[in-house]
């Protein structure tokens, strides 16, 4: 079974601080994502690695960096955490851009304060 | 652009009873649809998929069939249980890797 683990399941920062969020996926999958989930709105894309050290923005990057120095791991990174970026973030892995199924993670509750 | 518009919920059913939930969409080309299901506390997971008009995805029960002429991907299942309580996503993929998601649709499944 693919499996994806993210580092924190529950995580509180003040503003202004830096952010990290941690995903690894274990099954050598190419492509890798961060989603963030907010009721009413569904899951947004916020980026997307196509491979290692390969990056694309997706529809909300404003606020967010990322970082894919190797193959199964793909970081968030907040630089200065803000109130709005309170939300559960989602990530997921795919074998590659022929194969459409995504594999999540079990996503990381962040409260900013 | 590609978008998924679904049901808004909650939507609250008793043990046994029959449930819908209504998934629409608008895309250019021919999209894969998907119904992926949030179990509390936990990831999204693939719970069935279509890839062509008039498919039927099926899986623990759930059905659901792409309608070209109607852009829909309802989601049904005959006989819901306590155990089917989760948030259900509509979603699509007409790209090389973008997925749509829809708002999500909370169901809560009483004893």
């Amino acid at each position: 079974d693919v499996k994806v683990t993210q580092s924190s399941r529950y995580l509180v920062k003040r503003t202004g601080e830096k952010v990290f969020l941690e995903c690894v996926q274990d099954m050598d999958h190419e492509n890798m994502f961060w989603y963030r989930q907010d009721p009413g709105l569904g899951l947004r894309l916020i980026y997307f690695s196509y491979d290692v050290k390969m990056k694309e923005k997706g529809d909300i990057p404003e606020g967010y960096s990322v970082s894919r120095e190797k193959k199964e791991r793909f970081s968030l990174i907040l630089e200065s955490a803000s109130t709005n970026q309170t939300s559960m973030y989602l990530c997921a892995s795919r074998s590659g851009p022929r194969v459409v199924e995504q594999f999540f993670g079990p996503g990381t509750r962040l409260t900013v304060l | 652009g590609d978008s998924v518009t679904q049901m808004e919920g909650p939507v609250t059913l008793s043990e046994e009873a029959f449930l819908t939930i209504n998934c629409t969409y608008t895309a250019t080309g021919y999209p894969s649809l998907f119904w992926y299901v949030q179990y509390p506390g936990e990831g999204l997971q693939l719970l069935l998929k279509a890839t062509k008009a008039d498919d039927k995805g099926s899986n623990k029960g759930f059905e659901a069939t792409y309608r070209k002429e109607t852009t829909s991907f309802h989601l049904e299942k005959g006989s819901v249980q306590v155990s089917d309580s989760a948030v259900y996503f509509c979603a699509l993929s007409a790209g090389d890797y973008k997925l749509s998601f829809g708002a999500g649709t909370t169901v809560t499944v009483r004893a």
